[in-house]
């Protein structure tokens, strides 16, 4: 099943402006991720937030985790045309057949020059 | 070059048939899935395999059969139990050690039913 939900659907920015994407997720989780897409391509990996973690930051990319509210954030600063992508949460848990990963639906990104 | 790599690309197939998707990677991955994409959706798991000879059912692998008889190829057949099987279809692998949770995709499959 489907547990992270992306907010918002679709955000469009221009050029230099920060982004910030949420995501909410249903159950306990081992670690949080973030990944991007862009169109008709497969998934690029961001960056990783463990349980115990509440913040990360990875180069233009900053992520927060808030396990009591089971809810992240992903602001990417100073955005560029290039930015222009989906990005997907997704939630990883171990279970006794392994791990696996649980995808939103994504929240679709337009930065315009 | 090092990475995962799906074929074909783009895959017709008519109704009642039974298509197979490769996917194929060079990276040492014990790890390998299959999920599936529709439009304006995220990803859902068909199935996943930890080891090679084994593989479990994620949440929609009705009408699909996979196999993992080698450690780099974990081929996914669609079957013609599948009865929407028009979708986008992502293979991704990940190294199974402590700290390595992130995973690895391919470019996909885009498979069109006529």
């Amino acid at each position: 099943s489907q547990q992270g939900e992306e907010d918002p659907q679709a955000l469009s920015i221009q050029e230099g402006e920060n982004a910030t994407m949420n995501c909410s997720y249903k159950t306990s989780i081992n670690n949080l991720q973030w990944y991007r897409q862009n169109s008709g391509r497969g998934l690029v990996h961001l960056i990783l937030i463990r349980s115990n973690e509440r913040e990360k930051h990875s180069g233009r990319l900053r992520v927060t985790l808030d396990t009591s509210k089971k809810s992240s954030s992903l602001l990417i600063t100073a955005s560029r045309a290039a930015d222009t992508a989906s990005y997907f949460c997704a939630t990883g848990t171990f279970s006794n057949s392994g791990y696996a990963l649980n995808f939103g639906k994504g929240t679709s990104l337009l930065v315009t020059p | 070059d090092g990475g995962i790599t799906q074929s074909p690309k783009y895959l017709f197939r008519k109704e009642g048939q039974n298509v197979t998707l490769s996917c194929e990677q060079n990276l040492n991955h014990d790890a390998m899935y299959w999920y599936r994409q529709d439009p304006g959706q995220g990803l859902r798991l068909i199935y996943y395999s930890q080891i090679v000879n084994d593989f479990q059912k994620g949440d929609i692998a009705e009408g699909y059969s996979v196999s993992r008889e080698k450690k780099e190829s974990f081929p996914l057949t669609v079957t013609s139990a599948q009865k929407n099987p028009t979708a986008f279809y992502l293979c991704a692998s990940r190294r199974v050690l402590a700290g390595f949770n992130e995973q690895f995709f391919g470019p996909g499959t885009r498979l069109t039913v006529l």
